[in-house]
């Protein structure tokens, strides 16, 4: 079974501030995937990486794939990123089958 | 290009009755997963389907729940005989066919029991 750890749990911060939350893994993946959930409850998929870096717009993600660790980063927070972020890898009994960290709710305040 | 549909986004069950959600995939995927997320807890995996096909049900629980895709129509996740513990949000997700491709997730359907 592949466990995730995601840390913090919890995170406020003003606006403006370089966020990053932190995800590790147990077994070693093809790739991970970071998910946002807004409160409203809907989810939002941000990157699928496998190596290196993604960028899009604010957010980046990164890993390390010997470390089994990744990070997503959030440059010039707003309080519209305010929501729950997760981090998900693939179950070691199928790819297609994802484990998912426990989510990090980042509040973010004008 | 329509994203993954869920229906209802709400649904209200009292103990011992049915519960039917449906989900429909973006166009030309033809893998589902559904998840559930347990208030205060972690989205958990609980089926994987293609196309007239349960590829991996080991998430589910063993009695009173079913899901299905059929060749036509929806992806329906069926709860029979409803429990309070059942009241949670459940999530459909979809992705085409190559192996890796991301999953791209719906709106939820957000299921209260009384």
């Amino acid at each position: 079974k592949n466990e995730v750890e995601q840390s913090p749990q919890n995170l406020t911060a003003q606006e403006g501030e370089f966020i990053t939350i932190n995800c590790s893994y147990s077994v070693g993946i093809s790739a991970l995937h970071w998910l946002q959930q807004h409160p409203g409850g809907g989810i939002v998929s941000l990157f699928m990486l496998s190596s290196g870096k993604k960028k899009h717009g604010r957010l980046i993600a990164t890993i390390n794939i010997q470390e089994k660790h990744s990070s997503l980063h959030i440059t010039a927070s707003h309080p519209r990123d305010s929501a729950v972020y997760i981090c998900a890898v693939p179950s070691i009994q199928g790819a297609q089958k994802l484990v998912f960290g426990q989510g990090t709710r980042l509040t973010i305040n004008p | 290009n329509a994203g993954v549909m869920q229906n209802p986004r709400h649904l209200v069950r009292r103990r011992g009755q049915e519960a039917r959600l449906r989900c429909s995939p973006m166009k030309g995927h033809s893998h589902v997963y559904w998840y559930r997320q347990l208030p205060e807890e972690g989205l958990k995996f609980m089926v994987y389907l293609q196309k007239e096909n349960i590829i991996d049900e080991s998430g589910m629980p063993k009695e009173r729940f079913s899901a299905e895709f059929p060749k036509e129509g929806p992806s329906i996740l069926r709860i029979q005989q409803v429990v309070r513990g059942d009241s949670a949000a459940y999530f459909c997700a979809s992705s085409p066919l190559n192996q890796g491709a991301p999953q791209h997730f719906g709106d939820g359907t957000r299921l209260s029991i009384l």
